[in-house]
């Protein structure tokens, strides 16, 4: 059974500063791995999508990377601002099958 | 274009009713999920549909739950008898064959 892990649960950075969000699963047989964003009493937003032959994914100040082998994906945000406050989530799914997520990071930027 | 939507967007019952939760999808996107959020928790898949049936329904966590999808495009989340448990955030998604999912904004379900 696929489980992910996201590291840390929370986090808390001054405005400016660039920042690694850590995604682990149990399962490398995955593909797609999907970042998504949530603000307080709302739905998710997808940020990146990396397919399992794909090893990274761009978009804007965010880059997603994929090490299929060891399990692991990273999200990197550069020159964090408040409004990149939310909870990120990250999610895997084999084929056309239900995402299985991780609990989240809460990011707090600071101003 | 027009994103997922969920209707409604908050929803407040009395424990033993019956209530109905509403998706429309993209246009287009032939695979349909639905899933639940817990406070604090992510998401977790309930049922998902390819066209008009339920291609895996073993998130469903009894029998007083139910979902259909008639036409292939809207998707009604159906729960019986409603327990205090039951209280979460439902959450709606729709994908082109493998590809990407897109989530609705959600739909607050509150059994006092």
């Amino acid at each position: 059974k696929q489980e992910v892990t996201q590291i840390p649960a929370a986090l808390s950075v001054p405005e400016g500063e660039n920042l690694v969000l850590n995604c682990s699963f149990t399962d490398s047989a995955i593909y797609n791995l999907q970042w998504f964003r949530q603000d307080p009493g709302k739905g998710l937003t997808s940020l990146l999508l990396i397919q399992s032959s794909q090893r990274e994914q761009t978009s804007g100040r965010l880059n997603a990377s994929l090490d299929k082998s060891s399990g692991r994906s990273t999200l990197y945000i550069a020159a964090s601002q408040p409004g990149d406050s939310a909870t990120y989530l990250c999610a895997v799914n084999s084929g056309n099958t239900p995402l299985v997520f991780g609990k989240g990071t809460r990011l707090s930027v600071i101003a | 274009g027009a994103g997922v939507s969920q209707t409604p967007s908050n929803k407040v019952t009395e424990k033993g009713k019956y209530v109905e939760l509403r998706c429309d999808p993209i246009s287009g996107h032939t695979a349909l999920y639905w899933y639940r959020q817990s406070l604090g928790q992510g998401p977790e898949f309930l049922i998902y549909f390819q066209g008009t049936g339920a291609a895996d329904d073993s998130g469903l966590p009894n029998d007083r739950f139910f979902a259909v999808r008639p036409e292939g495009s809207v998707s009604t989340l159906k729960i019986q008898r409603t327990e205090r448990g039951d209280s979460a955030v439902y959450l709606c998604a729709s994908s082109l064959n493998e590809g990407e999912q897109f989530f609705g904004p959600g739909t607050r379900l509150t059994v006092l």
